[in-house]
C-alpha cells in the first residue's frame, strides 16, 4: 500500500525558514516524480514544486522560485522541501504528491494527508 | 500558462440526482486533464487522467469528458460520500489547478 506522510509543519515568522519531508512507503520510490502541492486556508490547490525520479531535474511555481528548494534522498525514501524567506501567503497545508512516471509534469496518482505551515509573527 | 476555470463554483445537488461539473482552459490543448476528490482533512484523491480514463477503484459513476477547451466531470447519481470539493488540473510539464467546484447537499 502507497503510504505518504508528511512532517514538519509549524508555526515560523515571517522571513524565517522550515523544512517539510515526505516519507513513502509501498513503492520504489526512485522510479517515481514527487511533487509539493499546498492549499492556503479557504482556497483551491496550488502546485509548488516537482521533482523527478532521480533527483536531476526540478521545477516551481513562480510564487516560490527562488526561495523554496525540493530535493530527495532516494536511500531513505524521503521528499523534502526546503523553505526560505517565508510570507504570510505561504501559510497553507502543503500536501506531497507521487506521479504515475518518473519525469514530472504528470498528475498525481496518490497524495499524503498535509502538513500545515504557519507564517506568522 | 494554460488558466482553467470551473463552474459553477458550488453545485447543490440532492442524493441520486446527476452532477454536471465543467472545466474550461483558456486555450487548448492535449486531453492531458486530470479530476480530484477533495474532502476537508483528507488527502486528495485522483478520479480521472487523460480526461475520460477512470482510476482503478473509482465507481463507475463517476465519468469525465471533452476535448480542447471545454471538459466535463459527470456524477450519474450523487451518493452521500461524493460530497466535497472537485478540482481539474491540466498537466504538461506543468501544473495548473482550477479553483474547484463544491458539490453539497441541496
Amino acid at each position: 500500500e502507497v503510504q505518504l506522510l508528511e512532517s514538519g509543519g509549524g508555526l515560523v515568522q515571517p522571513g524565517g525558514s522550515l523544512r517539510l519531508s515526505c516519507a513513502a512507503s509501498g513503492f520504489t520510490f526512485r522510479n517515481f516524480a514527487m511533487n509539493w502541492v499546498r492549499q492556503a486556508p479557504g482556497k483551491g490547490l496550488e502546485w509548488v514544486s516537482g521533482i523527478s525520479g532521480s533527483g536531476d531535474n526540478t521545477h516551481y511555481a513562480d510564487s516560490v522560485k527562488g526561495r523554496f528548494t525540493i530535493s530527495r534522498d532516494n536511500s531513505k525514501n524521503t521528499l523534502y522541501l526546503q523553505m526560505n524567506s517565508l510570507r504570510a501567503g505561504d501559510t497553507a497545508v502543503y500536501y506531497c504528491a507521487k506521479d504515475p512516471v518518473s519525469w514530472s509534469g504528470y498528475y498525481s496518482d496518490y497524495w499524503g494527508q498535509g502538513t500545515l505551515v504557519t507564517v506568522s509573527s | 500558462e494554460i488558466v482553467l476555470t470551473q463552474s459553477p463554483a458550488t453545485l447543490s445537488v440532492s442524493p441520486g440526482e446527476r452532477a454536471t461539473l465543467s472545466c474550461r482552459a483558456s486555450q487548448s490543448f492535449s486531453s492531458n486533464l486530470a479530476w480530484y476528490q477533495h474532502k476537508p482533512g483528507q488527502a486528495p484523491r485522483l478520479l480521472i487522467y487523460g480526461a475520460s480514463t477512470r482510476v482503478t477503484g473509482i465507481p463507475a459513476r463517476f465519468s469525465g469528458s471533452g476535448s480542447g477547451t471545454e471538459f466535463t466531470l459527470s456524477i450519474s447519481s450523487v451518493q452521500s460520500e461524493d460530497f466535497a470539493v472537485y478540482y481539474c488540473q491540466a498537466y504538461n510539464n506543468w501544473w495548473s489547478f482550477g479553483q474547484g467546484t463544491k458539490v453539497e447537499v441541496k
